[in-house]
């Protein structure tokens, strides 16, 4: 079964830490993707990247960064945490242009 | 412009009664896909059903069909024969064209649908 796998559930970090939010995909998909989801928002993207190396910025990216370094996996960087980034962080991937996104389970961050 | 617009923000059915669930999507490009997925509280995102531009006949994946009206710009999910199980948020969801540029393949999401189902 294909999945992509965010290595934590929930994240306590404090205000001004950098954190890293790490994603792998055992699929071999070129295209990888961080959301963010808030209550009555939706999901807003924050990054993509349809190649190693490659980014992308979504809607949101402020506050963020990307690293793709292999194919397999895609991380997201907080340089230095702030207590609006508290959010549900999902990561997806997907093999091309024309078919939907498959997701991880998500990473629930608080920053206090 | 929000590109998909969920206009319900919670919704309530009573166990094996059908249910729709509104979506409404902006686009431009007449080539486009629109995707519902559902999100128990346990928090995963599950694809549910996928809807293409130029499909003639609106999808249907079991218990689900997604009610499709390209001239007014409309793809609402239909749940039929509703369970307890189907309690959840609910998301619309659209990806533009081909060969887009660098927009490849990113999803635009709706705000949400919570679904309640009562026995």
């Amino acid at each position: 079964d294909v999945k992509v796998t965010q290595s934590s559930r929930y994240l306590v970090k404090r205000t001004g830490e950098k954190v890293f939010l790490e994603c792998v995909q055992d699929m071999d998909h070129e295209n990888m993707f961080w959301y963010r989801q808030d209550p009555g928002l939706g999901l807003r993207l924050i990054y993509f990247s349809y190649d190693v190396k490659m980014k992308e910025k979504g809607d949101i990216p402020e506050g963020y960064s990307v690293s793709r370094e292999k194919k397999e996996r895609f991380s997201l960087i907080l340089e230095s945490a702030s207590t609006n980034q508290t959010s549900m962080y999902l990561c997806a991937s997907s093999l091309g242009q024309l078919v939907g996104h498959t997701f991880g389970s998500g990473t629930r961050l608080t920053v206090v | 412009a929000q590109k998909i617009t969920q206009t319900q923000p919670g919704m309530f059915v009573q166990e094996k009664e059908a249910v729709t669930l509104d979506c409404t999507y902006d686009t431009s490009d007449p080539s486009y896909g629109l995707f519902w997925y559902k999100q128990p509280s346990s928090g995963e995102m599950i694809f549910l059903i996928y809807q293409g531009s130029y499909d003639q006949q609106n999808a249907t994946e079991g218990r689900y069909s997604l009610n499709f009206q390209k001239a007014r710009k409309s793809a609402n999910l239909v749940i039929s024969a509703s369970q307890l199980g189907d309690s959840a948020m609910y998301f619309c969801a659209m990806r533009e064209g081909h060969n887009r540029g660098s927009t490849l393949g990113r999803l635009y999401f709706g705000r949400g649908t919570q679904l309640t189902v009562w026995p």
